[in-house]
């Protein structure tokens, strides 16, 4: 059965780094374009970041670029997202999700999230 | 970053036939697929509807999605109490090269 498990969410002052994994089992994990969704308390759906299957590729969504980076280990089955100088703005569930080849960015599998909330 | 366009709440009644809408530009809707999310309290969000009408196994065929031009619908006929939740339309667009995703609809069974 596919399932993603991410960790390493957490309380972190602002400015500080955080780094946030995801476990990924059960699937052609090395096939699936990956990303990371977040969610702020109460609030709608925001595309954060996502890395080609093979990892040669990135995309940032602007609020994050220059600050976040998004990287997988395929020999591991592991999704990162290593979060630096971090902001209030940036407290909220963030969720792994992966996309199927030739899916359109449909992501067809999510975690659970794992919450990060930024404050002094 | 631009967002999609979808109305805040929709509303039924058992049985009936709602339709959510989503509204984009030519660089995200107009040239590439919408995927719809379907996200229940306190839970992940599940996908709905991909890639022109497909939907995941388990998914009912009470749910449909349109596209025309710049714009996507979703509809669910035949509304059941279980469908109350926040609906989320996405697509990649290729100027911004990111996903955007709409800002979520909340639909209440009545």
């Amino acid at each position: 059965q596919a399932q993603l498990v991410e960790s390493g969410g957490g309380v972190v002052q602002p400015g500080r780094s955080l780094r946030l994994s995801c476990a990924a089992s059960g699937f052609a994990f090395g096939t699936f374009g990956m990303h990371w969704v977040r969610q702020a308390p109460g609030k709608g759906l925001e595309w954060v970041a996502f890395i080609w299957a093979d990892g040669s590729h990135t995309n940032y969504a602007d609020s994050v670029k220059g600050r976040f980076t998004i990287s997988r280990d395929n020999s591991k089955n592991t999704l990162h997202l290593q979060m630096n100088s971090l902001r209030a703005e940036d407290t909220a569930l963030y969720y792994c999700a992966g996309d199927p080849p030739s899916s359109g960015f449909a992501f067809d599998l999510w975690g659970q999230g794992t919450m990060v909330a930024v404050s002094s | 970053q631009s967002v999609l366009t979808q109305p805040p709440s929709a509303s039924g009644t058992p049985g009936q036939r709602v339709t959510i809408s989503c509204s984009g530009s030519s660089s995200n809707i107009g040239s590439n697929t919408v995927n719809w999310y379907q996200q229940l309290p306190g839970t992940a969000p599940k996908l709905l509807i991909y890639h022109n009408n497909q939907r995941p196994s388990g998914v009912p065929d009470r749910f449909s999605d349109s596209k025309s031009g710049t714009s996507a619908s979703l509809a669910i006929s035949g509304l059941q109490s279980e469908d109350e939740a926040d609906y989320y339309c996405a697509a990649w667009d290729d100027s911004l090269k990111a996903v955007l995703f709409g800002e979520g609809t909340k639909l209440a069974v009545l």
